[in-house]
């Protein structure tokens, strides 16, 4: 079991918006910056929003992010078919000395 | 431009040690606040932390893991090498390293390398 809890999947339809939330505790959320990667099949992990709310170079702004205490989201705007792909956050654990990261959710887009 | 790129063999036998190179380019370790993780990913499964070496040598590692691994770094060949003891087949997986910011997850990764524990 991971110390952040993601749902496991999400599906919404082509140009609808999405949000994968992210439930962690004091330790890890609560006071530290959480990150968001995006996981398409047989690739490796990619940053998608860092520092809570920044995206990367690169990434649009269909993506974005926000932190309210100890709990993430994650929003996706105009869903595309290329969208689909497990969503994972992660984050520093003060008290475990530790980099969590939530179980994955994976995204269809129906 | 950041780059990572891991490097070790593709397969162990159970009960050897594994050891991976992580070779990084466009930023340094001996930089304030730099640090390095790896992560695993066995198929099919979440993402799974296993160690992180920072600037200053400071070393974390898994709970889970703590007594098979060891991390180290070679600032001046821009290195990070893992090693994990006492290899089993539960133990194959993608290793990725990534370019890990303190306080924060990771934010460049390598391409992975997958290692395979079989006899």
């Amino acid at each position: 079991q991971s110390v952040l809890t993601q749902p496991p999947s999400v599906s919404a339809a082509p140009g609808q918006k999405v949000t994968i939330s992210c439930s962690g505790s004091s330790s890890n959320i609560g006071n530290n910056y959480v990150s968001w990667y995006q996981q398409l099949p047989g690739t490796a992990p990619k940053l998608l929003i860092y520092d809570n709310n920044k995206r990367p170079s690169g990434i649009p702004d269909r993506f974005s992010g926000s932190k309210s205490g100890t709990s993430a989201t994650l929003g996706i705007t105009g869903l595309q078919t290329g969208d689909e792909a497990h969503y994972y956050c992660g984050t520093w654990d003060s008290s475990l000395s530790a980099v969590v990261f939530g179980g994955g959710t994976k995204l269809t887009v129906l | 431009q950041v780059t990572l790129r891991e490097s070790g063999p593709a397969l162990v036998k159970p009960t050897q040690t594994l050891t991976l190179t992580c070779t990084f380019s466009g930023f340094s370790l001996s930089t304030s606040g730099m640090c390095v993780s790896w992560i695993r990913q066995p198929p099919g499964k979440a993402l799974e932390w296993l160690a992180r070496i920072d600037w200053d040598d400071d070393k974390y590692y898994s709970t889970s893991l703590k007594t098979r691994l060891t991390i180290s770094k070679d600032t001046s060949k821009n290195q990070v090498v893992l090693t994990m003891t006492n290899m089993d087949p539960v133990d194959t997986a993608t290793y990725y390293c990534a370019r890990n910011p303190y306080s924060s997850g990771p934010e460049y990764w390598g391409q992975g390398t997958l290692v395979t524990v079989s006899s």
